[in-house]
């Protein structure tokens, strides 16, 4: 079965800092990655994903995640973050008729 | 519709009690997926639909929890004699079919928090 992990639950900084989540996934067959973003009191939304092509990918507002096949990671990046984006992220990897998530990061973008 | 929608936004329950949580999914969406999000547990996969075929239901936690799809469109899970532990969020989402779109692209419900007392 799949698996995902993501570390560093709690996130604080500050707006223009910028900004890397660490997302390391578990899975045998081909990979299907995704991002998603959980603004406060709304739903998930799709920030990007990747199926295959090049590992660099970029979503929107700015977002871009890197495949790593080697080190089975899909780490998320933005160079400078803006208060609007606090929200939890998670990571996920598609397998086995399912999403399987990580345990998602709190970010905090303290103004 | 616009998007998945779920309903009700919130129910609060008794322990024991029976509850059904209703999700219609985007039309012309094939598959359909339910997911828990509770605390300390993160998001956890429940069942999945696709058409016809008989239902993936591996993630379900106990048969107390079941779930069908209707005319391969709106979907309910019923919680039976609900506990304490069943207090979450429930997801709805749903996606193309493989042979029709990006494999794997679900799109998400606002959820269904239930609370237990």
């Amino acid at each position: 079965a799949q698996s995902v992990s993501q570390h560093n639950h709690h996130v604080i900084l500050s707006e223009a800092a910028s900004l890397e989540l660490g997302c390391n996934y578990s899975y045998g067959g081909t990979v299907n990655l995704f991002w998603y973003v959980q603004y406060p009191g709304q739903h998930l939304q799709l920030l990007l994903k990747y199926f295959s092509g090049d590992p660099l990918v970029k979503g929107i507002k700015g977002f871009e995640a890197e495949f790593i096949k080697s080190k089975f990671s899909f780490n998320l990046r933005k160079p400078s973050v803006q208060w609007s984006d606090t929200a939890e992220y998670f990571c996920a990897v598609r397998g086995n008729n399912r999403l399987a998530f990580g345990k998602g990061n709190q970010v905090v973008v303290i103004p | 519709g616009a998007g998945v929608s779920q309903s009700p936004s919130n129910k609060v329950t008794e322990k024991g009690k029976d509850v059904e949580l209703r999700c219609d999914p985007i039309s012309g969406h094939t598959a359909l997926y339910w997911y828990r999000q509770s605390l300390g547990q993160g998001l956890e996969f429940l069942i999945y639909f696709q058409g016809n075929s008989a239902p993936d239901k591996s993630g379900l936690p106990s048969d107390r929890f079941s779930a069908e799809r209707t005319g391969g469109s709106v979907s309910t899970l019923t919680i039976q004699r609900t506990q304490q532990e069943d207090s979450a969020v429930y997801l709805c989402a749903s996606s193309l079919s493989r042979d029709r779109g990006p494999v794997g692209e679900q799109f998400f419900g606002p959820g269904t928090r239930l609370t237990v007392l």
